[in-house]
């Protein structure tokens, strides 16, 4: 069975610039959240998607946005990046919403800002 | 807003000796999560606690939630170098974000 997928694994970019991340989740796993990571902050939760609509949202600016697709794919993006957006930035994807389903991780997808 | 932390933030350990790992909510858990994340890895899970009270043990490891489901711990007999990574609690909140501790990083002496 595959694991989550998420592509690009590594991408750069300048300031001002946005990205799109993708994730893939394991088949029949309809909750997808993202994450960012970073070294000072920890896992920081962006938001999470069920069935196309989002459940819940962290406290991330309104550049950070998601969205997901019917086949429960899920992409985020970030607009207008800055030079604190660099991160690790995972999706995980759960088989049971509600918190009560353990978050499968992909191995992320690392944003260099420069 | 609700905030999870976590202590210690690093645990350098000789091999053998034991590990606990602290998380501590702001607000009641409806339940709590452990994962493991090696480094250069993708955080892993590792179990789930539920009950107040609930204590869980996977062969070196034992977990425990408060009685207050406030609180839980992680404890590793006898360490290992397998053992290195970094612990993160995740409790979830009443309204399902998974709200993740800082982490526990450790590091195991050979």
């Amino acid at each position: 069975k595959a694991g989550v997928t998420q592509t690009p694994r590594y991408l750069i970019k300048t300031r001002g610039q946005q990205v799109t991340l993708s994730c893939s989740p394991i088949s029949g796993h309809r909750s997808v959240s993202w994450y960012q990571q970073t070294p000072g902050q920890g896992l920081q939760f962006l938001f999470e998607y069920f069935s196309e609509t989002q459940r819940n949202k962290g406290n991330f600016p309104g550049r950070f946005s998601g969205r997901q697709f019917s086949n429960s794919r899920s992409e985020m993006n970030v607009s207008t990046l800055e030079l604190g957006d660099s991160a690790l930035y995972l999706c995980a994807s759960s088989l049971r919403d509600r918190g009560i389903g353990e978050l499968f991780f992909g191995e992320g997808s690392r944003l260099t800002v420069l | 807003g609700q905030q999870v932390m976590q202590i210690p933030q690093y645990q350098h350990v000789q091999e053998g000796e034991d590990f606990t790992t602290y998380c501590n909510s702001s607000t009641t858990l409806s339940n709590i999560q452990w994962y493991k994340q090696r480094p250069g890895g993708h955080p892993v899970f590792l179990i789930q606690l539920v009950k107040s009270g609930e204590v869980k043990k996977q062969k070196r490891l034992t977990f425990q939630f408060g009685e207050a489901k406030k609180n839980s711990s992680l404890h590793i007999t006898a360490t290992q170098t397998t053992d290195v990574g970094t612990y993160f609690c995740a409790g979830i909140s009443g309204t399902y974000k998974y709200i993740f501790g800082t982490g526990t990083r450790l590091k195991v002496l050979a």
